[in-house]
């Protein structure tokens, strides 16, 4: 089966600009997350998705951070405006299962955000 | 707050030699606990998982050890290649979001 998608790869933008990432996961998967993955650290959840209905978005910083998830399918993550701390790899990830069995998630291949 | 930490941040072995990666985890409610690999410029795969009712469970190559009493997690892999080169995180959750520790980074001596 296709894996989750990403793009773009890579980003590089100037501080206060604006940014957006787009996933689409594994067909059929209900449940879509965004992650923050700073350099040398393990990945940060940011928002989690349960079709088109939002689960968890606690350390999303709302402030600069949105994501929505149309149609329960595609996800998009913005960042408005961006900040010198956001330069990060962000990962989407979907699971077909959530609140029982497997909790096996699937990662995309991130995008690379640097902000100058 | 409660955190998954790694004992090792880096981890040197021979090509053929067995690895183990360790792991600490601070919340005794814990009950679901997943290691991952993530290779350079790729997304986290999974490697195998591992509920609190059971103390160990193997895969290819690959063996997750629990110790509840400790609440100490490992990871085993037999015969590593040079293909084995990553980072392993490992993760707690189920019905809470994944939460990583910082990963240990292995590196397959040839």
């Amino acid at each position: 089966e296709a894996g989750v998608a990403q793009s773009p790869r890579y980003k590089i933008i100037e501080k206060r600009q604006s940014v957006a990432f787009w996933c689409n996961p594994i067909s059929g998967h209900a449940t879509l997350y965004w992650y923050q993955q700073i350099l040398g650290q393990g990945p940060k959840l940011l928002i989690q998705f349960q079709n088109n209905g939002v689960v968890d978005d606690s350390q999303l910083p709302k402030d600069r951070f949105s994501a929505e998830r149309l149609k329960g399918v595609d996800s998009t993550l913005k960042i408005q405006p961006a900040k010198l701390e956001d330069s990060a790899v962000y990962l989407c990830a979907s699971s077909s299962l959530w609140g029982g069995g497997s909790h096996e998630q699937f990662f995309g291949p991130g995008t690379r955000l640097t902000v100058l | 707050g409660e955190s998954v930490g790694l004992h090792l941040p880096t981890l040197s072995v021979q090509e053929g030699d067995n690895s183990i990666i360790n792991c600490a985890y601070s919340n005794s409610a814990s009950d679901y606990f997943i290691w991952y690999k993530q290779e350079s410029g790729k997304g986290p795969q999974f490697i195998i998982d591992i509920r609190s009712n059971m103390d160990k469970r193997q895969g290819q190559r690959v063996t997750v050890l629990l110790n509840k009493t400790v609440k100490h997690l490992s990871l085993q892999i037999a015969a590593t290649q040079p293909g084995d080169s990553a980072v392993y995180f490992c993760a707690e959750g189920q019905n809470t979001p994944l939460v990583f520790g910082k990963g240990t980074r292995l590196s397959v001596i040839a």
